[in-house]
């Protein structure tokens, strides 16, 4: 079982990313899905995630309006769409697992960095 | 947002001590708290759901109470493997907010 991210890289304040989570040896619609970021040596802030059927489960306050969290579970696949970007939202951002029966996040990918820079 | 707060954000221990870490929620969350565990490096790893369940691998020595607005993780006997930060989060109501963390050093 395995959660792979992409997408990240370095972008100017206001530029747009789109972040892909490949899940492998589960199926992602048994799940719900989550966006966690940490600033490499911080803390943990949850950006947004959803249920196994596609409903979302909220946006950190910090990120409202700006991203938006989707899933294909056809391709076993969630995405992060972030728009207006900030210097703020520097982070590794991870894609994790919920378990199943609320036993928390049970499996996390390694991350994919973005850096917001001028 | 429901706000967690963790206390202490750094905590000196010894091999052998009992420490506990305190996780306060701003409104209830019931008994949807969990507790994960990460060392530098590293994703972190789920040690306790739904306040006071052990996720399956764990070791005994670790062990969740509350409900509510107030939990708290214990180790009763800090083993050197256990030396990292923890962060409670709750998972009740969205965004699924974490607390500060918490490391746990060697004293």
């Amino acid at each position: 079982e395995q959660l792979v991210e992409s997408g990240g890289g370095v972008i100017r304040p206001g530029g747009s990313l789109r972040l892909s989570c490949v899940a492998s040896g589960f199926r992602l619609e048994d799940h719900g899905m989550s966006w966690v970021r940490q600033v490499p040596g911080k803390g943990l802030e949850y950006v947004s995630g959803d249920l196994w059927n596609g409903r979302e489960r909220g946006y950190a306050d910090s990120v409202k309006g700006r991203f938006t969290i989707s899933r294909d579970n056809a391709n076993n696949s969630l995405s992060l769409e972030m728009k207006s970007l900030r210097v703020e939202d520097t982070a590794v951002y991870h894609c994790v697992r919920g378990g199943t029966g609320g036993s928390g996040n049970d499996l996390w990918g390694q991350g994919t960095m973005v850096t917001v820079t001028s | 947002d429901i706000q967690m707060t963790q206390s202490p954000s750094t905590l000196s221990a010894s091999v052998g001590d009992r420490v506990t870490i305190t996780c306060r929620a701003s409104q209830s969350v019931s008994y949807w708290l969990a507790w994960y565990q990460q060392k530098p490096g590293k994703v972190p790893k789920v040690l306790i759901y739904q306040a006071s369940k052990l996720h399956p691998g764990v070791p005994s020595r670790f062990s969740g109470s509350g409900s509510g607005t107030e939990f708290s993780l214990t180790v009763t006997s800090l083993q050197p493997e256990d030396f990292a930060t923890y962060f409670c989060q709750q998972y009740n109501i969205g965004p699924y907010t974490f607390g500060q963390g918490t490391k746990v050093d060697v004293k």
